[in-house]
């Protein structure tokens, strides 16, 4: 079946550096990525949703300068926690649509720690 | 904008007894997708079952089943022989169809546990 590969699986910054986070499709091609967040037993939030070569859509109240999102191929998509902050930690899941099955994979998950 | 609701934060079932996730949603289309995802403590989301709001069967997989009652926008979801391994967070999805990019929108999700 269709795999999303996300690294790094866990990460430990520090207050004000950069980190990214990739998402790979492994055997489709991923026109959509929708990046979601997700804290500590709460449910998935919507982030943004990006298309391949094309600017993201972020939802209401996100920062786009801080979460810095592209989709320069059909298999990779990258976000990047700039400037990042204590309450930058969470858990971060990007989905990715698979265009040929119209079905929706997950990676498996960040967890972002900043210290 | 479609809502999803899950009611129940917590639930527990005896190994290899039926618990039943109850899922509301609104919604003012007409045709739409409606999931159950799985989430153990690995945190990967696994796609449970999935149902088609135009057909009126509704979806099993195996010892998963739904209950979809669309004029009621019910989606509830089935475990028969509850195992160990159906212990997880368990969520309700909703995806509009209006579109080919439409996200995923989540219920705040229902965490089952397993007794032996």
């Amino acid at each position: 079946g269709a795999v999303v590969s996300q690294h790094p699986s866990r990460v430990i910054c520090k207050s004000g550096t950069s980190v990214k986070i990739e998402c790979r499709s492994l055997d489709f091609q991923a026109t959509t990525m929708f990046w979601y967040r997700q804290f500590p037993k709460q449910s998935l939030m919507l982030m943004a949703t990006s298309n391949e070569g094309s600017k993201a859509t972020y939802e209401q109240g996100v920062e786009k300068d801080k979460f810095l999102i592209n989709h320069a191929s059909l298999t990779l998509s990258t976000l990047t926690v700039t400037s990042a902050h204590p309450e930058d930690s969470s858990f971060y899941i990007c989905s990715a649509r698979d265009s040929g099955s119209n079905g929706y994979t997950f990676g498996s998950g960040t967890r972002l720690t900043v210290v | 904008a479609q809502t999803v609701t899950q009611s129940q934060p917590e639930m527990s079932v005896q190994e290899a007894e039926t618990v039943t996730l109850s899922c509301t949603y609104d919604t003012s289309e007409s045709d739409y997708y409606l999931f159950w995802y799985k989430q153990p403590p690995s945190r990967q989301m696994i796609l449970v079952i999935r149902q088609e709001a135009y057909k009126q069967q509704n979806a099993t997989e195996n010892r998963f089943s739904v209950n979809f009652q669309k004029a009621a926008k019910s989606f509830s979801l089935k475990i028969s022989d509850s195992q160990l391994g159906d212990a997880a967070m368990y969520f309700c999805a909703y995806r509009s169809k209006t579109s080919g990019n439409t996200p995923l929108v989540f219920g705040k999700g229902t965490r089952l546990s397993v007794i032996a």
